[in-house]
């Protein structure tokens, strides 16, 4: 799989939008872009996942610029709720291969 | 609907005893992940189950740890005898499978401490 970077750690203000950067400069063609947070003692939580085009569900929006080689996922109105660690993986699409994480971003949410 | 479930949530032994983690992964979910996270890291994966078959064990240190996975549903992985360096937690999750595999689901880990 190609290998993402994301920054260690970034702070929101609550109720702000919270953007995350992904750079993944190597993604091939079939690799579509996961997105994946965990909270703090709890198993990782699937967000959002896109290929090309934009997309947006009821968690957030993910924007993938047009040459692929990196990615923003969007939270419109960040919460503490929102405080975990973010994590941006590229991999085929549709396949049961299993996720390679890296460390992600430590998302904090300052009240 | 229930989640993926897995006990015990912790567990404390101490080192060259065996132990055991148990998954049950969401009704109707083929495919059968266990990950290993060290503190601070990402998980990494250990072993992928596509029903009772390990399609994908490469990752797994096959002189010590072992899972089964019997009747394609819940999963059994075993660490015999563990080691200090087994301190991690350790993660189940489960998806559709196939065309449908874009979301794992994960279980809430259980965290072993080896003394």
């Amino acid at each position: 799989d190609a290998k993402t970077t994301q920054p260690t750690s970034m702070d929101c203000a609550e109720g702000r939008a919270a953007n995350l950067p992904c750079n993944h400069s190597t993604i091939s063609g079939n690799e579509y872009v996961y997105w994946y947070r965990q909270i703090h003692s709890q198993g990782p939580q699937y967000i959002i996942h896109g290929l090309k085009n934009n997309e947006t569900n009821e968690m957030a929006s993910l924007i993938i610029t047009e040459d692929r080689k990196s990615s923003t996922l969007i939270l419109p109105h960040a919460t503490l709720r929102d405080t975990a660690v973010y994590y941006c993986i590229v991999k085929p699409g549709g396949g049961a291969d299993g996720l390679t994480f890296g460390k992600g971003t430590h998302l904090i949410i300052q009240p | 609907e229930a989640g993926v479930v897995q006990s015990p949530r912790y567990k404390i032994i101490e080192k060259k005893q065996p132990v055991a983690f148990w998954c049950n992964p969401i009704s109707g979910h083929n495919t059968l992940y266990w990950y290993l996270q060290n503190l601070g890291q990402g998980p990494e994966l250990l072993i992928r189950y596509e029903n009772e078959e390990a399609v994908d064990d490469s990752q797994l240190p096959k002189d010590r740890f072992s899972a089964e996975r019997l009747k394609g549903v819940d999963s059994t992985l075993k660490i015999q005898p563990a080691e200090l360096g087994d301190s991690a937690v350790y993660l189940c999750a489960s998806s559709l499978g196939g065309a449908n595999a874009n979301e794992q689901f994960f279980g809430p880990g259980t965290r072993l401490t080896v003394l």
